[in-house]
């Protein structure tokens, strides 16, 4: 069965900062990986996906991730935090399935980000 | 273009009651999957629709049940609620050739007294 284990349920950084935000993934097969942002009180946003292209995806608002599958990892990275980064990140996995993927998200339980001026 | 809307915002019900969400997918989505997100937790896999039929399930029980409209709109309907029930219920769409690729709605907040 997949799983999403998301390391430090917070992280603390200033601004300016590198932001680094740990998931690491299990999967019987090559998964499809997401990172979401979850502003208070909405939704989940989609910040960027992992679907077997390139290894360093780039995502919106400067965030990109790079999965390494022999750490079986797939760590966000920002290289300037901002204020406005402040947030709940949540990774998820998707089995790819039968036929392509089954679009069954798995999430972590989320990693809160906050912002120091 | 309209995202994902979900109504209403916030609902109050007794436990024992029953629930009806609703949710609008995004234009040109076909499939509608919904989630469950507990306080402080990531958000749990209900079910999804595809074609008016439930395609998924996740580990939750009858008491949770859903429907697809011709129009890809769907309903998500919690019975018997219980106070374990309060939560974020998340909806979320994506066109069939893209499934795992899921944008989200706002939400419904559900608090069961």
């Amino acid at each position: 069965a997949q799983s999403v284990t998301q390391l430090g349920s917070h992280v603390s950084v200033s601004e300016g900062a590198l932001v680094l935000l740990r998931c690491n993934y299990s999967s019987s097969v090559p998964p499809y990986l997401f990172w979401y942002v979850q502003y208070p009180n909405q939704g989940l946003q989609l910040l960027l996906k992992y679907t077997s292209a390139a290894t360093l995806v780039k995502g919106i608002n400067g965030f990109e991730a790079e999965f390494k599958k022999s750490e079986t990892s797939f760590h966000l990275t920002k290289p300037s935090a901002h204020m406005s980064d402040a947030a709940e990140y949540f990774c998820a996995v998707s089995d790819r399935g039968y036929g392509g993927s089954q679009g069954n998200l798995i999430f972590g339980k989320g990693t809160k980000l906050s912002v120091k001026p | 273009d309209a995202g994902v809307t979900q109504s209403p915002t916030h609902l109050i019900k007794t436990r024992g009651q029953q629930v009806t969400l609703r949710c609008s997918p995004k234009s040109g989505h076909d499939t509608v999957s919904w989630y469950q997100q507990a306080l402080g937790q990531g958000p749990q896999f209900i079910f999804q629709y595809y074609e008016e039929e439930e395609r998924q399930r996740g580990n939750f029980p009858d008491r949770f049940s859903g429907h697809q409209f011709p129009n890809y709109s769907s309903e998500l309907n919690v019975n018997a609620l219980l106070l374990g029930d309060s939560a974020l219920y998340l909806c979320a769409s994506s066109p069939a050739s893209r499934a795992e690729t899921q944008y989200f709605g706002p939400g419904t907040r559900l608090l069961v007294l």
